[in-house]
């Protein structure tokens, strides 16, 4: 069963303007933590963003921000203002339980930005 | 400091033949992954290493996969016989279970091509 689903498989922005992509997940487990990860063209992954089941905030970072609904299992992506350097994959990620372990990974969503 | 480095960075091989993926990880982290990424899709987990217990083989797609890390350092992924649909971006991965945030740290991904 798929644990990480994003369902924007590609999106345009504007230059400046902010960009909402979805993520939910699938766990029966208290315990998991949230990540999102950036894939430029050149291939690398970049981290961006962590949230974990137990935080009671929204984690922010910068332009990046998480959108951590619990209860409707979601965690989207905020970037706000974004830039042409946002131009890229990015990745929805969980961790579980919340121990030093392997991550499943969404099928990510394609960002352009557009000047 | 020195991030997760992979070598080679790109391999074409001949479908049959055996190849060898690097992975050095960062000094100092206890743990270690291999992921596959195919082309246009997210990551999928192969293997993981956690300092000196039995790794984690779950995500090993077949026998022909196989990896080896050598205490805290250094870790080799083979692929034997290979076959046209082992042609993906292969990508190590290593982080530290000294608390915090439990960020993944990637390294550049070996591109491997099989014809």
């Amino acid at each position: 069963a798929q644990k990480i689903t994003q369902t924007q498989p590609g999106m345009f922005v504007q230059e400046k303007e902010a960009v909402t992509l979805d993520c939910t997940y699938d766990t029966s487990d208290q315990s998991y933590g949230l990540f999102w990860y950036k894939q430029p063209s050149s291939g690398e992954m970049i981290f961006l963003i962590y949230q974990g089941s137990y935080d009671e905030q929204n984690a922010t970072e910068g332009r990046y921000s998480l959108n951590f609904q619990k209860a409707r299992k979601s965690a989207n992506l905020v970037i706000s203002a974004s830039q042409l350097g946002d131009s890229a994959m990015y990745f929805c990620a969980m961790r579980e339980p919340l121990v030093d372990y392997k991550l499943s990974f969404g099928a990510g969503t394609t960002v352009t930005v557009r000047a | 400091g020195a991030g997760v480095s992979q070598s080679p960075s790109n391999k074409v091989t001949e479908k049959g033949k055996d190849v060898e993926l690097r992975c050095d990880p960062i000094s100092g982290h206890t743990a270690l992954y291999w992921y596959r990424q195919r082309l246009g899709q997210g990551l999928e987990f192969l293997i993981y290493f956690q300092g000196n217990s039995a790794p984690d083989k779950s995500g090993l797609p077949s026998d022909r996969f196989s990896a080896e890390r050598t205490g805290e350092s250094v870790s080799t992924l083979t692929i034997q016989r290979t076959q046209q649909e082992d042609s993906a971006v292969y990508l190590c991965a290593s982080s530290s279970s000294s608390g915090g945030i439990p960020e993944q740290y990637f390294g550049p991904g070996t591109r491997l091509t099989v014809t």
